[in-house]
C-alpha cells in the first residue's frame, strides 16, 4: 500500500508555544490530505481537509487560527498548532487521498503532541 | 453521509475465524467501504476495501450483500498480534469536496491465547 510518514513521530512542548507536523505522502501524490485528532480510547475525530493550493476545510468546532494548514505540494501538509495548551494535548494522525475507483485513504503513524 | 454502527467489542481465541459487521443503512450508490486496523498510538492500517459482492487479499475478506446496508470483515485464523481496533469506513473518496471521512467507534478485538 502506499506510504505516508508524519514528523516529528512524538513533540514535549511548552504552553503557549508553536508546533509544526509535517506530513508526507512518500510514493504517491495527495491532492487531498486529512487532519485527525484522538484522544484515548476513542475514534479519530476529522479536524480539516487539506487540499493542495487552496484553504483548508475545517470541521464544526476546529479553530482555522490555531489550527493552521499547508498544503503546498503534492506530497507535503503541514498543521501548525498556534499557542498550543495542555489541552491542545492529543495523537494527531494525517492522511493522503491515493488513486483508484474507492479513493482510498492511507495514514500516517501520527504525532504525539504533550503540551506542558 | 453514510453513518456506521459496528459492535463496540469482541473476543476470540487464536487460531479461530473472526467476522466483524458493519451496518451502514444509507450507503450511497458510489460509496465503497473500507476497513482499518489501528493498534495503539499508531496510525490506522488499510486492510481491504471493497463495492460490493466479496473481496479477498492476503490478510482478509470482506463480505458485502446486494443491498450494501452492511458488511462483514473476516479474519482467518487470528493470532495475539491481531489484537486491535478494527473500523469500517464509508464514503467516496473521489467525490471531491464533499467527501467527508467519519470513523465510528470501531471494533475493539481482543484475541486470547
Amino acid at each position: 500500500g502506499a506510504v505516508v510518514s508524519q514528523h516529528p513521530s512524538w513533540v514535549i512542548c511548552k504552553s503557549g508555544t508553536s508546533v509544526k507536523i509535517e506530513c508526507r505522502s512518500l510514493d504517491f501524490q495527495a491532492t487531498t490530505m486529512f487532519w485527525y485528532r484522538q484522544f484515548p480510547k476513542q475514534s479519530l475525530m476529522l479536524m480539516a481537509t487539506s487540499n493542495e493550493g487552496s484553504k483548508a476545510t475545517y470541521e464544526q468546532g476546529v479553530e482555522k487560527d490555531k489550527f493552521l494548514i499547508n498544503h503546498a505540494s503534492l506530497t507535503l501538509s503541514t498543521l501548525t498548532v498556534t499557542s498550543a495548551h495542555p489541552e491542545d494535548s492529543s495523537f494527531y494522525i494525517c492522511s493522503g487521498l491515493a488513486g483508484g475507483p474507492g479513493e482510498t485513504q492511507y495514514f500516517g503513524p501520527g504525532t504525539r503532541l504533550l503540551v506542558l | 453521509l453514510a453513518k456506521t454502527t459496528q459492535p463496540i467489542s469482541m473476543d476470540s481465541y487464536e487460531g479461530q475465524e473472526v467476522n466483524i459487521t458493519c451496518s451502514h443503512n444509507n450507503i450511497a450508490t458510489n460509496d465503497y467501504i473500507t476497513w482499518y486496523q489501528q493498534f495503539p498510538s499508531q496510525g490506522p492500517r488499510f486492510i481491504i476495501q471493497g463495492y460490493k459482492t466479496k473481496v479477498t487479499n492476503e490478510v482478509a475478506s470482506l463480505f458485502i450483500p446486494a443491498d450494501r446496508k452492511s458488511s462483514t470483515l473476516s479474519l482467518p485464523r487470528v493470532s495475539l498480534s491481531d489484537t486491535a481496533v478494527y473500523y469500517c469506513l464509508v464514503g467516496d473518496g473521489a467525490s471531491g469536496g464533499s467527501y467527508i471521512p467519519t470513523f465510528g467507534r470501531g471494533t475493539s478485538l481482543i484475541v486470547h491465547p
